[in-house]
């Protein structure tokens, strides 16, 4: 099992609708997750961090962390053309640095 | 400059030439990191930095040498690539190693011909 899944799409989804990203970990000792977002040809720019159990909202980005299931999900409401891009899911856990998967294509339909 | 700047953006190199990335940031970090992007591939990292330090070096060959002389700046000398070394190079910062949050400069796209 690689230590990050994510599918890696492309998703597509019409625009104004909820796009909802999800990943999945294999080290139970993962502490710290990361979102970051990575526009073709562009750097990865970070959009969200979650450390607790729960929900954190950021605007029209939601980031859902269950660590007893170990999956951490983006959700992205009113979803717009400009939201596609790749998704790559990070975490911080047994290994000294930041664990990336391998992103997730989503594609926003006007 | 803020964040994190990478020179060159683009850098177009012969197999036997030597050139250098460079990467500087500006934002009072103490950890760099270089790493791999080839298309349709995952981030591969390369190399990583704590206080000037190299804590990390993830097999790479002996053509990638990384240099960092100081916590703001990080170097990578690049000698007799392969074309299959052509890839987008990022460099990123972050406070500490491990659970903080990474910070990337824009990358150099290296075409090696």
């Amino acid at each position: 099992q690689k230590e990050v899944e994510q599918n890696s799409g492309p998703l597509s989804v019409p625009e104004g609708a909820i796009a909802s990203l999800n990943c999945t970990y294999s080290d139970r000792g993962s502490q710290s997750f990361f979102w970051y977002r990575q526009y073709s040809g562009k750097s990865p720019e970070l959009i969200m961090f979650i450390y607790s159990n729960g929900d954190k909202e950021d605007g029209r980005f939601t980031a859902q962390l269950n660590k007893a299931s170990q999956y951490v999900s983006l959700l992205i409401r009113d979803s717009q053309p400009s939201d596609s891009a790749t998704y790559l899911c990070a975490l911080s856990g047994s290994a000294r640095q930041l664990t990336f998967g391998s992103g997730t294509q989503l594609t926003v339909l006007p | 400059e803020t964040g994190v700047t990478q020179t060159p953006r683009h850098l177009v190199m012969g197999m036997t030439n030597k050139k250098s990335l460079k990467c500087e940031q500006h934002l009072g970090h103490n950890a760099m990191y270089w790493y791999k992007q080839s298309a349709k591939k995952p981030l591969e990292l390369m190399f990583v930095y704590n206080f000037k330090e190299q804590t990390e070096n993830n097999s790479v060959p002996s053509r990638f040498s990384p240099e960092c002389p100081n916590s703001s700046h990080l170097f990578l000398h690049l000698h007799t690539l392969q074309p299959e070394d052509s890839a987008l190079y990022l460099c990123a910062s972050s406070q500490g190693t491990g659970k903080d949050e990474q910070y990337f400069g824009p990358g150099t796209r290296l075409t090696v011909t």
